[in-house]
């Protein structure tokens, strides 16, 4: 089935580092990839998406390129903040089974140190 | 315009009972899903309604239910708690389906704590 594997946390960074977290996916069709972000006691929060191969999104900073050949939509930022501090989810959304529903890696948390 | 709106934020219930959560969604979305977000198993699909039908259901027991009224709005609902039910439940929206390139936004989500 679908499945998206990220890289493992935590990760720790000092401010002004670049930053790469490692997203590779698995899908049997062609589906929407995803970054959301999650702040203590919140929600999750979008934070960048790309809907066919060769897109890149990015916000805030931050950029991932949807990569068809390779599986994978890796997070990328130039230089990091102490705000940045949170965690990273990578997901892929397709309709599967008849439903539309958003498959997640399993997080990544990220520490910012000034 | 508002967000996905979810209610209560947290509550806590006992063994045995159930709970309903509610959630609004973006005026104008029409499909509606809830995710279970726990420690150990990370973030899980529960459900998906659209145009008031469940499209499908993730792998999860019959005691996990939802409904999706004709405003969209949605509810779940989860019976004869357990402890493991413990989580923080999300509702998202999108205004069609995710294939379409649309995108799914979350609420702040619901705290349930089960003892």
């Amino acid at each position: 089935g679908d499945s998206v594997t990220q890289m493992e946390g935590p990760v720790t960074l000092s401010e002004e580092a670049f930053l790469t977290i490692n997203c590779t996916y698995t899908a049997t069709g062609y589906p929407s990839l995803f970054w959301y972000v999650q702040y203590p006691g919140e929600g999750l929060q979008l934070l960048l998406k790309a809907t066919k191969a060769d897109d890149k999104g990015s916000n805030k900073g931050f950029e991932a390129t949807y990569r068809k050949e390779t599986t994978s939509f890796h997070l990328e930022k130039g230089s990091v903040q102490v705000s940045d501090s949170a965690v990273y989810f990578c997901a892929l959304g397709a309709v599967i089974q008849g439903a539309q529903k958003l498959v997640f890696g399993q997080g990544t948390r990220l520490t910012i140190n000034p | 315009k508002a967000g996905v709106t979810q209610t209560p934020r947290y509550l806590i219930k006992t063994r045995g009972q159930q709970v309903t959560l509610s959630c609004s969604p973006i005026s104008g979305h029409r499909s509606v899903s809830w995710y279970q977000q726990t420690p150990g198993q990370g973030l899980q699909f529960l459900f998906e309604y659209f145009s008031e039908t469940q499209r499908n259901k993730g792998n999860f027991p019959g005691r996990f239910s939802g409904r999706q009224f004709s405003n969209s709005r949605s509810e779940m609902n989860v019976s004869t708690l357990e402890l493991g039910d413990s989580a923080l439940y999300l509702c998202a929206s999108s205004l069609d389906r995710v294939f379409s390139g649309n995108t799914i936004y979350f609420g702040e989500g619901s705290w349930l704590t089960v003892v």
